[in-house]
This record gives structure tokens, sequence and C-alpha cells, in this order.
């Protein structure tokens, strides 16, 4: 069965930072894509940034680009999330998310995790 | 980047009735040389993860009920839900993944019972 598990959210201050993570379990991690997505209080979902199965692809929204970096440890079947400078708008629930092309691209989520909050604010 | 738009907003169907949800990206997303359309729509229940229902606009995933379909091509899109059951309210979104590794959704699309 696959597992993804999120931790790491919390309260944090504006301009600080915070680390998310994703333990995966009951896939061959390495072999996959995976993705954060967010979704901020009484809105949609935003892709927030995706790593291919190798590290060789490597994207961002917009809205984190330069501010979140993603990567990955396949020994580890772990995916995480570098937030820094963060803002009140990046207050959300953020859901780790499998890929579900083997060894492929960035594409789309068959598998995803209950998800973590991160709130911003003073 | 593509934007995803959807229609409508929210809609109220009576159980056993049909409720359908379109869904029309700002550029094609269907690359020729495979004649795939690079779309997929999920359901997201309160409290719940989002759920994959159809990839490659039509393919239903795995387990999804059949009630459940998708189509289109290019710029638009449509899912249809047959006959909706009470365990079919949610929020429906479509998501491109044509331009990666810019990823995006539509809006979404709140579905009530009448």
């Amino acid at each position: 069965e696959v597992q993804l598990v999120e931790s790491g959210g919390g309260l944090v201050q504006p301009g600080r930072s915070l680390r998310l993570s994703c333990a995966a379990s009951g896939f061959t991690f390495v072999d996959y894509a995976m993705h954060w997505v967010r979704q901020s209080p009484g809105k949609g979902l935003e892709w927030v940034s995706g790593i291919t199965w190798n590290s060789g692809s490597i994207a961002y929204a917009d809205s984190v680009k330069g501010r979140f970096t993603i990567s990955r440890d396949n020994a580890k079947n772990s995916l995480y999330l570098q937030m820094n400078s963060l803002r009140t708008e990046d207050t959300a629930l953020y859901y780790c998310a499998k890929d579900n092309i083997l060894r492929g691209g960035l594409a789309y989520f068959d598998y995803w995790g209950q998800g973590t909050l991160v709130t911003v604010s003073s | 980047d593509i934007v995803m738009t959807q229609s409508p907003d929210s809609l109220a169907v009576s159980l056993g009735e049909r409720a359908t949800i379109n869904c029309r990206s700002s550029q094609s997303v269907l690359y020729s040389s495979n004649n795939r359309n690079y779309l997929a729509w999920y359901q997201h229940k309160p409290g719940q993860p989002p759920k994959l229902l159809i990839y490659w606009a039509s393919t239903r995933e795995s387990g999804v009920p059949d009630r459940f379909s998708g189509s289109g091509s290019g710029t638009d899109f449509t899912l249809t839900i047959s006959s909706l059951q009470a365990e079919d309210v949610a929020v429906y979104y479509c998501q491109q993944f044509y331009t990666t590794p810019q990823i995006t959704f539509g809006p979404g699309t709140k579905v009530d019972i009448k």
C-alpha cells in the first residue's frame, strides 16, 4: 500500500524558514517523480514544485521560485521542501504527491499524503 | 503558462442525474506526436487528500467507478458523472501537464446535491 506521510508544518513568522518532509513507502520511490501541492484556506489546489526520479528536472511555481527548494533522498525514500522567506500568503495545507509515470517527467499525481499545515503569521 | 478555467463554479444536481463539468485550457494540451491530451481530473472531498479520477483526458484511474468519464481534446474538456451519488459531493479540478515542468490546476467546480 502506497503511503505518503508529511511532517514539519507549523506556525512560523513571516520571513522565517521551515522544512517539510514526506516519508514514502509502498512503492519504489526512486522510480517516480514527486511533487508538493498546496491548498490555501478557502482556495483551490496549487502545484508548488516537482522533482523527477533522478533529480534531473526540478521545477517551481512562479509564486515560490527563489524561495523554496525541493529535494529528495532516494536512499531514505524521502522528499523535502525547504521554504525560506515565508510570506503570509504561503499559509496552506501542503500535500506531498507521487507522480504516476514510471521514470518519466513531471506529470500527474496518483497518490497523495494527508498534508501538513503551514501557518505564516506574526 | 497555460491558464485553466472551469465552468460552472458550482452546480447542484439531483441524485441519479447527470453532472457535467467543463474545463478549458488557454492553449492546446494535445501532444501531436502521441495524440495524447495532457490533462487529468481530480476529486477533492473536505478533510481528505485529492483523488485522481481521469488522466490523458479520458483514461479512468483504476478503482474509479465507471459513472465518471472524461472527454474532449485540444483545449476543451468535460468530466461527466452519469448518475450522481451522494458520495460524489466534492470539488473537482482539472490539471494540465502539457507545459511541464510548469503544472497548473483549474480553479475547481463544487458539486452538491439538489
